[in-house]
């Protein structure tokens, strides 16, 4: 398995306050993605990042931005946390080296009340 | 809008028997497809790759339907172990918004 971590791996909060969730790897892969997992829903991608400073917008990205300092980690931050953003929080990177390589991380489970 | 769609299941299936999940997907320039195992509260993991010949690893064996867009997961010889979600992924092209998830369809293997 990708040495993907992510923290915090549990999260309460409350609604209107920032958050930031951190994905770190050490398999220098240069993709990274942030996905998203509700009852009912596949998961969803929100961001994701080409490399360093190298970030775009997935499907479900309002309310949330991105940001890639360094090729290890990759940080998503809830601008103003929403109940609606309830939810299990995937990282995954990936190597160039196709689909096939892309792994996840443990996952983030954050309530915002 | 690209569309991966499976049956949630659950499928409860006694253990030795062989179970069968189907998943159709909408995007005719869809390229590449996956079948990944995701455990309770676990990460999603792939379990393997399809391709249009058909593949098999163990007692999974995966087939690709191009012309009716769909795909298939067999599992032979069901152990309780291979209780889990299986989700059914597929990627319409090379960029990282590519990957379409399906809901998953959740087995439980019963002793």
């Amino acid at each position: 398995d990708a040495g993907i971590t992510q923290s915090p791996r549990h999260k309460v909060t409350e609604t209107g306050t920032p958050v930031t969730l951190r994905c770190h790897q050490t398999e220098n892969h240069r993709y990274m993605y942030w996905y998203r997992q509700d009852p009912g829903h596949g998961l969803r991608l929100i961001h994701y990042s080409y490399g360093v400073k190298d970030t775009d917008k997935g499907e479900v990205s309002d309310g949330y931005s991105v940001s890639r300092s360094k090729t290890e980690d990759f940080l998503l931050t809830l601008e103003s946390a929403t109940s609606s953003q309830t939810s299990v929080y995937f990282c995954a990177t990936q190597s160039s080296g196709g689909w096939e390589t892309q792994y996840f991380g443990p996952g983030t489970r954050l309530l915002v009340l | 809008r690209k569309e991966v769609e499976q049956d949630p299941g659950p499928f409860n299936v006694p253990e030795g028997a062989t179970v069968a999940f189907n998943c159709t997907y909408s995007n005719s320039a869809s390229q590449s497809f996956f079948w990944y195992r995701q455990d309770c509260r676990k990460e999603p993991k792939l379990l393997m790759s399809v391709y249009s010949s058909g593949n098999e690893d163990g007692r999974f064996t995966a087939q690709l339907n191009r012309a009716s867009q769909y795909i298939s997961l067999l599992i032979r010889d069901s152990k309780l172990s291979d209780s889990a979600t299986y989700l059914c992924v597929v990627a319409s092209g090379g960029g990282a918004d590519g990957l379409t998830f399906g809901k998953g369809t959740h087995l439980i293997i019963q002793p």
